[in-house]
């Protein structure tokens, strides 16, 4: 079954570095996301990405965020200075259909960001 | 304000039990609906979408109450594999998708 791949498993950084996580989505999938979850708290939407654009963000995606779709394969979120409170769980995730009762996301393992 | 709210639990139920969960969204323009179940430091998986006439997948039902802008989810027989927090997921416009803080459940042999 095709699955969302995402690299590295856990990133430890110094804050006011930049990180970049990857993600490769589903193959044939058309839209993508980044979400994050602090530790006991519940998913948060960063961005979902459409047509090589950005096509929404929530507050928390603000100037210190980018995303990129490299090439045919690679989707990634970087975060330009990393503060304390960007520890989290990253999650990439991918959907196909933009029908709205099938539009289940699929989603990868996660990034466990830790900055120190 | 929150756009999805769950009761936290936990829930502890006996194997083979039936267990429901309710997730109530304060948007009335909210779209679709899903259920995913999320395991202790994992990925959340969807478990199912919810449609307007409600559905079933094996021993998995979900509801859609749209007039008093609920959903439900209702396992029945519970396994010892089902123990995971329930996350109730609602788009209201666009692609967004607003988690709810998750239900969890423990299944108890």
């Amino acid at each position: 079954e095709p699955e969302v791949t995402q690299t590295p498993s856990h990133q430890v950084t110094q804050m006011g570095q930049e990180v970049i996580l990857r993600c490769v989505p589903i193959s044939n999938h058309l839209y993508f996301y980044w979400y994050r979850q602090i530790l006991g708290q519940k998913v948060e939407f960063l961005v979902s990405f459409y047509n090589n654009e950005i096509s929404e963000k929530s507050e928390i995606f603000d100037d210190q965020f980018s995303v990129e779709r490299p090439d045919g394969s690679n989707f990634t979120l970087k975060i330009r200075s990393t503060k304390l409170e960007d520890s989290a769980m990253y999650f990439c995730a991918s959907s196909h259909s933009p029908n709205r009762e099938t539009l289940g996301q699929y989603f990868g393992p996660g990034t466990r960001l830790t900055v120190t | 304000r929150k756009e999805v709210e769950q009761d936290p639990g936990p829930f502890n139920v006996p194997e083979g039990a039936t267990v429901a969960f309710n997730c109530t969204y304060s948007n009335s323009a909210s779209q679709s609906f899903f259920w995913y179940r999320q395991d202790c430091r994992k990925e959340p998986k969807l478990l199912m979408s919810v449609y307007s006439s409600g559905n079933e997948d094996g021993r998995f039902t979900a509801q859609l109450n749209r007039a008093s802008q609920y959903i439900s989810l209702l396992i029945r027989d519970s396994k010892l594999s089902d123990s995971a927090t329930y996350l109730c997921v609602v788009i209201i416009t666009g692609n967004q998708f607003y988690f709810g803080t998750g239900t969890s459940l423990t299944v108890i042999p």
